[in-house]
């Protein structure tokens, strides 16, 4: 068990250029969530995948954002035409499944991307 | 809805002292809480959670935090810091058997600082 990992764990781009971002969940975990997080700020869920279904997604991931787990292990993070408010860390998370509802199955986090949008 | 208001963003501790991190939550149904660390450069790691049972909640590293119903607290401690401590703490709330991962709520932070 290695942990979650995330690729880049930086990335500077100018605003309307495209990004992506990976994570690779902890083997074995069929949940994976995208949480954004600014600066002085606790994380904000974006997305959830129960192994490659997208369940869920906040009203925080616009149009400009789209998140794809094609076959259930690693998953990218996509934003098109950036924008500076799109400045943030970008959390991703796995977890087990195995205890039943996501309220008390433990999630285990990545050491972020952070993007800087200039 | 949920809702976590972390009452303090820094709190300076000198090494060895007791410190306490205050959380309060707004809900009007039962909840689970939970405290996270995140040290510098790295991704939130769980300290410790309350689902239901003893209202004192031991973690890992020696911290506990406690469930104030009347209160609506779950203040973080630990009874003597050390360097290795300085990292954020955030708090989280969410409502038992919810099966939505968009209803855990993070706290803004509290940066803890131990000071030699």
């Amino acid at each position: 068990d290695t942990g979650v990992s995330q690729d880049p764990r930086h990335k500077i781009t100018k605003r309307g250029q495209n990004v992506t971002f990976r994570c690779d969940p902890i083997s074995e975990h069929n949940r994976l969530y995208w949480y954004r997080q600014t600066l002085g700020q606790g994380p904000e869920f974006l997305t959830y995948f129960q192994n490659e279904a997208q369940l869920e997604k906040s009203r925080l991931l616009s149009d400009r954002f789209s998140a794809e787990r094609p076959k259930g292990s690693f998953s990218t993070l996509e934003i098109q035409r950036t924008e500076q408010g799109d400045s943030a860390m970008y959390l991703c998370a796995s977890s087990s499944g195995l205890a039943g509802g996501t309220s008390t199955d433990t999630q285990y986090f990545g050491p972020g991307t952070r993007l800087t949008v200039l | 809805a949920q809702s976590v208001t972390q009452l303090d963003s820094q709190v300076p501790v000198f090494e060895e002292a007791p410190v306490e991190l205050r959380c309060n939550y707004s809900s009007s149904v039962s909840v689970y809480l939970f405290w996270y660390v995140q040290y510098p450069n790295q991704g939130l790691q769980l300290l410790l959670k309350y689902l239901s049972g003893s209202t004192l909640v031991k973690g890992i590293n020696g911290f506990e935090a406690e469930f104030n119903k009347s209160q609506t607290s779950f203040h973080l401690r630990k009874p003597s810091v050390h360097i290795s401590d300085t990292a954020e703490y955030f708090c989280a709330v969410t409502r038992p058997g919810y099966s939505s991962a968009s209803k855990i709520i993070f706290g803004s932070g509290t940066r803890l600082s131990i000071r030699p």
